[in-house]
């Protein structure tokens, strides 16, 4: 079904230390996943986003780590900074009945960074 | 480049009113989409344009929401009669091509409440 989840609600870090997010989906068939960081009052920001054809990929003290096997995706912070607190969201590319595929988001996972 | 922009930010009406919301996309951005976002979860895909016409609009309340982009660029979502659960923010994003497999970008929403 129609479904992107992640495994915590809320992580709690301290500053400079690593962060990881993870997140589950549904849909094996699904072949572009995206994280966003949104920010209170503020909408959705692009982070980074992988393609199913792909195992990882790094930005800007970030990683993305996909598994086809186990459906799972996961987002690495490195030296994780006050700035770096936010909700952050996956998301996966369905298709179901539709050509041009759409975002399905999960819930969620929100990120506090300790001073 | 300019991003997309919303307005109003904020919105308050009682039930049974109308409102409606507008979006211009990223100059130059074919696709737009309108997501609503209830408090705690990711946003949902409401409506998604390509250029003046719908690709997707299986997920819009259609006996009480509508939508049109009758110029190809900017949109407007409209709510009559509004309900209570229709309380959330209404998020717009646009990217170049259509479809699901690339980065949307986002405005910042209007936050809409409803008494």
């Amino acid at each position: 079904g129609e479904s992107v989840g992640l495994h915590l609600p809320t992580l709690s870090v301290q500053e400079g230390d690593n962060s990881i997010i993870n997140c589950a989906y549904s849909n094996s068939a699904s072949d572009y996943f995206i994280w966003y960081k949104q920010e209170s009052g503020k909408g959705p920001q692009f982070i980074i986003d992988i393609r199913s054809n792909m195992d990882k990929r790094q930005g800007q003290r970030v990683t993305v780590l996909l598994n086809k096997t186990v459906k799972h995706l996961s987002l690495q912070i490195a030296a994780t900074q006050p700035g770096d607190s936010a909700v952050y969201f996956c998301a996966e590319n369905f298709y179901g009945s539709s050509n041009t595929g759409k975002l399905i988001f999960g819930q969620g996972t929100t990120l506090q960074v300790k001073p | 480049e300019a991003g997309v922009a919303q307005s109003p930010r904020y919105k308050i009406i009682e039930k049974r009113q109308s409102v409606a919301f507008w979006c211009n996309p990223i100059s130059g951005h074919a696709t737009l989409y309108w997501y609503q976002q209830i408090l705690g979860q990711g946003p949902k895909l409401l409506i998604q344009f390509q250029n003046n016409g719908v690709v997707d609009d299986s997920q819009l309340p259609k006996d009480r929401f509508s939508a049109e982009r009758l110029k190809g660029v900017d949109s407007t979502l409209k709510i009559q009669p509004a309900k209570l659960e229709d309380s959330a923010v209404y998020l717009c994003a646009s990217s170049s091509q259509t479809g699901g497999n690339q980065p949307q970008h986002f405005g910042d929403g209007t936050r809409l409440s409803i008494l």
